[in-house]
């Protein structure tokens, strides 16, 4: 099983500044590593895919990077709904495995 | 509109079953493949299951084989979890998704709002 590994795991940012999100892979995933967003009582929602492809309807300022086993997720100028849990997903293998998500805390 | 909507959890005692159904709409069905997603309380993410558009391959994860059943009918647009021998660890938010466009990757595209299933004497 590949795991895959968050860090940190509450990451503290202001409103309006940068936040850079990793996630590693015990193997390489190749690009197969898709990222998401789940707000407090809701589903998650699909951001990235194939490591930097935005989904539909993802703004700009999300944007992902990385291939083999190392995985950034980066939002620029935070607004203030962008402060909630974050989760990486790798596609590559069976089974499909998440990291164990990381919260973004409004400093 | 995308819809995808779950039904079926509720509370069942240890080693009881549930079937849990995912209705959709808005989308070709049996153009994608099929997940179901879980979420215990204040946890993580956790894959449980996978199913082709065909419904020919299936997939689980260790922690349910032999003991869940993904299943689907093209016909009506739906998506069904059979689950059997259920163990306390088992409550969770279960979460019905869909493949992203051209259901080439296994990356969670659409998903539905869940259904609790809670597993307690």
């Amino acid at each position: 099983e590949i795991v895959m590994t968050q860090s940190p795991a509450t990451l503290s940012v202001s409103p309006g500044e940068r936040a850079t999100l990793s996630c590693r892979a015990s193997q390489s995933v190749s690009s197969n590593l898709a990222w998401y967003q789940q707000k407090p009582g809701q589903a998650p929602r699909l951001l990235i895919y194939e490591a930097s492809t935005r989904a539909t309807d993802i703004p700009a300022r999300f944007s992902g990077v990385g291939s083999g086993t190392e995985f950034t997720l980066t939002i620029s100028s935070l607004q203030s709904e962008d402060f909630v849990v974050y989760y990486c997903q790798q596609y590559h293998k069976w089974p499909l495995t998440f990291g164990q998500g990381t919260r973004l805390e409004n400093k | 509109e995308v819809q995808l909507v779950e039904s079926g959890g509720g509370l069942v005692k240890p080693g009881g079953s549930l079937r849990l159904s995912c209705d959709t709409s808005g989308f070709t069905f049996d153009s994608y493949s099929m997940n179901w997603v879980r979420q215990a309380p204040g946890k993580g993410l956790e894959w449980v299951s996978s199913i082709g558009k065909s419904g020919i391959y299936t997939y689980y994860a260790d922690s349910v084989k032999g003991r869940f059943t993904i299943s689907r009918d093209n016909a009506k647009g739906s998506l069904y979890l059979q689950m059997n021998s259920l163990r306390a660890e088992d409550t969770a938010v279960y979460y019905c998704v869909r493949v992203g466009f051209g259901n080439v990757y296994w990356y969670f595209a659409l998903w539905g709002r869940g259904t609790l299933v809670t597993v307690s004497s």
